[in-house]
């Protein structure tokens, strides 16, 4: 089955600085990969997603870049801010909405 | 709109005692999905409902878990008995029709902990 790994588990940066989060994947039929936010006590939320026939996308500070070739894809979030401080999670989605998650990163943003 | 509803919020129960969890999707959505999600890790698909029937039930422990979406719209899951090792959060998700690209929308989870 797929397998994600996500780099780096912990993640800690300077308000104002750039944060950069590396998934993996296993499995070359993957194709749509989330990104979720899960503060404590919540469930994850997505934040963004980019689809397999896409090469980077971007909303706001947010932005999620995919290599099909090598397999791995990042979420770029820059001008972080306290409230981005969260756990974040990559996934890799087969057909029939199917997701392998990550075992997320945990960012912390200093004020 | 109402998010996905869960309760209950947080159970402590010991190990071969039997629990129960309850999920009510967002209203008119399709495809319901209930994960564990174990400290420290991502979320791991235990079933996947679409509507009343059962799409992916691959990675659930079938000896003890159950789970059933009676009319296509709540849904439980059940655990009897229960091991130390399943503590953790079961988050429910549900998404209008389970197609590729579609959001995932979770609930705010049941915290399970077997002593």
């Amino acid at each position: 089955g797929e397998n994600v790994e996500q780099h780096p588990s912990t993640l800690s940066v300077q308000e104002g600085d750039s944060a950069v989060i590396k998934c993996t994947y296993s499995d070359s039929a993957s194709n749509y990969f989330p990104w979720y936010k899960q503060e404590l006590g919540k469930g994850p939320q997505l934040i963004i997603d980019i689809r397999s026939n896409v090469g980077e996308k971007k909303d706001q500070r947010i932005a999620v870049t995919l290599n099909k070739t090598a397999k791995h894809f990042s979420l770029h979030i820059t001008e972080t801010q306290p409230e981005d401080s969260a756990v974040y999670f990559c996934a890799a989605t087969l057909n029939a909405g199917k997701s392998t998650f990550g075992d997320g990163t945990t960012l912390t943003v200093k004020p | 709109e109402a998010g996905v509803a869960q309760s209950p919020r947080y159970k402590i129960i010991e190990k071969r005692q039997s629990v129960a969890f309850w999920c009510n999707p967002i209203s008119g959505h399709a495809t319901l999905y209930w994960y564990q999600q174990i400290l420290g890790q991502g979320p791991k698909l235990l079933i996947q409902f679409q509507n009343n029937g059962v799409v992916d039930d691959s990675q659930l422990p079938k000896d003890r878990f159950s789970a059933e979406r009676l009319k296509g719209v709540d849904s439980t899951l059940k655990i009897q008995p229960a091991k130390l090792e399943d503590s953790a959060v079961y988050l429910c998700a549900s998404s209008p029709s389970g197609g590729v690209g579609e959001t995932q929308y979770f609930g705010p989870g049941t915290r399970l902990l077997v002593l």
